[in-house]
């Protein structure tokens, strides 16, 4: 399966800007996605194709994607974004995920 | 809206079959544009893809590698689900089970069900 490396934790003062980073090999050659999930709870999609929103989600999530590594950005961070996140991607038709970051809002 | 609601065991023995059922409201597994995946969590594994079914004048599947000589995913159109079969599980197949949506086969899922806690053990 495709690799793709998170850092286990990022933490970030409410309405500041949160960075979290997937890393894989020419990843800015394939569409990243990410997904949030809160405890007991499904995952939801907050950004596809590297850098859109589905309906629904907050401005305030963006994301990029070039070279090695796509980068997920919450502007303005409020404490309901505090959650695990996940980026994924796709290799010869074989989806793979990141392990995760958790999100800490202090 | 879409809708899945997933069905089966709870609770499956070592060296048996792992079946589990995800119905599908507000879309058609024979969508020409969808695709329709399984992916597990657990605590040592994180998330996984397991594999995917989708319509587009015939039927296809992917499989990830990790579990390909042991999955079978089935499209049901008289009943619009899918089903996922994982055989000869062990302990380290316990997780929790998602199907989920991609709704143009370009990669991202945006519909998921609700999850089914499978523990492998006798």
């Amino acid at each position: 399966s495709y690799e793709l490396t998170q850092p286990p934790s990022v933490s970030v003062s409410p309405g500041q800007t949160a960075s979290i980073t997937c890393s894989g090999d020419k990843l800015g050659n394939k569409y990243a996605c990410w997904y949030q999930q809160k405890p007991g709870q499904s995952p939801v999609l907050v950004i596809y194709q590297d850098t859109k929103r589905p309906s629904g989600i907050p401005e305030r999530f963006s994301g990029s994607n070039s070279g090695n590594t796509a980068t997920l950005t919450i502007s303005g961070t409020q404490a309901m974004d505090e959650a695990d996140y996940y980026c994924q991607a796709w290799d010869s038709s074989t989806g793979g995920f990141g392990g995760g970051t958790k999100l800490t809002v202090l | 809206q879409v809708q899945l609601q997933q069905s089966g065991p709870g609770l499956v023995k070592p060296s048996q079959t792992l079946s589990l059922t995800c119905a599908i409201s507000g879309d058609s597994v024979s969508s020409i544009s969808a695709a329709w995946n399984w992916i597990r969590q657990s605590p040592s594994r994180g998330l996984e893809w397991l594999g995917r079914t989708y319509y587009r004048t015939k039927w296809y599947n992917d499989y990830a590698v990790s579990v390909k000589s042991r999955i079978i995913i089935n499209p049901d159109t008289s009943k619009n689900q899918l089903s996922l079969h994982l055989k000869s599980v062990t302990p380290e197949d316990t997780a929790v089970y998602y199907c989920a949506r991609d709704p143009k086969g370009w990669g991202y899922m945006d519909v998921w069900g609700k999850g089914t806690t499978v523990t492998v053990s006798s």
